[in-house]
């Protein structure tokens, strides 16, 4: 069954430290993986996204990491702000087809960055 | 570039009645736009991918004469909630991909459409 598993579900940080949200999956066949960021009550915005045969890529203080081997990606956060308190959700595509309604969507990580 | 507005982002309506929400790209064509659904706390739910110019494709489980899908420019979707109950309210978004885009590019989604039935 292909699903996307977000650990921890919830998280709270002080502003200016680092975090690491982290997503694992059993998606087949893998296409690709991304990152969104949705704010309270509004739509996700993208962060990342990975193919195959990227294991890594940035975005600003965001980072992501992919090992297709193990199945897992990471989004580390860099320097957190206060701004950066959204949920973050891990997305895997799957099939390789020309549609991008084969997303399995994970459940997110609630990030709350505190002053 | 690459905005998608969603139109209305808040409505109350009494149960019975119909609700339309509306989906437009902005600065791009989108050949394709897809419509989820959103509970608290959980993650996005693929109801719909809608298609210019023909028929809507419906996610099992997902109701087509509840839903109503219309994709009727490269620029803008509708969806209907008809005869709309309690249960039907929900957080609704819709996200549309750049024509012509690789199924690796990004999807530009809309701030959502937070509808409450009565």
């Amino acid at each position: 069954k292909n699903q996307v598993e977000q650990s921890p579900q919830s998280l709270i940080i002080l502003e200016g430290k680092n975090c690491t949200l982290q997503c694992n999956y059993t998606v087949s066949p893998f296409s690709n993986l991304r990152w969104y960021k949705q704010d309270t009550g509004r739509g996700p915005v993208s962060l990342t996204i990975m193919t195959f045969s990227e294991n890594t890529k940035s975005n600003g203080r965001y980072t992501a990491t992919l090992d297709a081997d193990t199945k897992q990606s990471s989004l580390h956060i860099t320097a957190s702000q206060l701004s950066d308190s959204a949920s973050y959700i891990c997305v895997v595509s799957w099939g390789g087809g020309g549609s991008q309604g084969n997303l399995i969507f994970g459940k997110g990580t609630k990030l709350s960055v505190k002053p | 570039g690459a905005v998608v507005s969603q139109h209305p982002s808040r409505v109350i309506c009494k149960s019975g009645t119909s609700v339309k929400i509306e989906c437009r790209s902005l600065d791009f064509q989108a050949t394709t736009m897809f419509w989820y659904r959103q509970f608290p706390k959980k993650s996005l739910m693929l109801m719909a991918t809608s298609n210019e110019g023909s028929k809507a494709t419906y996610e099992q489980g997902v109701e087509k004469d509840k839903f109503l899908i219309n994709h009727a420019s490269l620029t803008l979707s509708t969806l209907t909630v008809t005869s709309a109950h309690p249960e039907d309210s929900s957080f609704y978004i819709c996200s549309a991909q750049v024509s012509g885009q690789s199924y690796n590019s990004p999807l530009h989604f809309g701030n959502g459409t937070r509808l409450t039935v009565t």
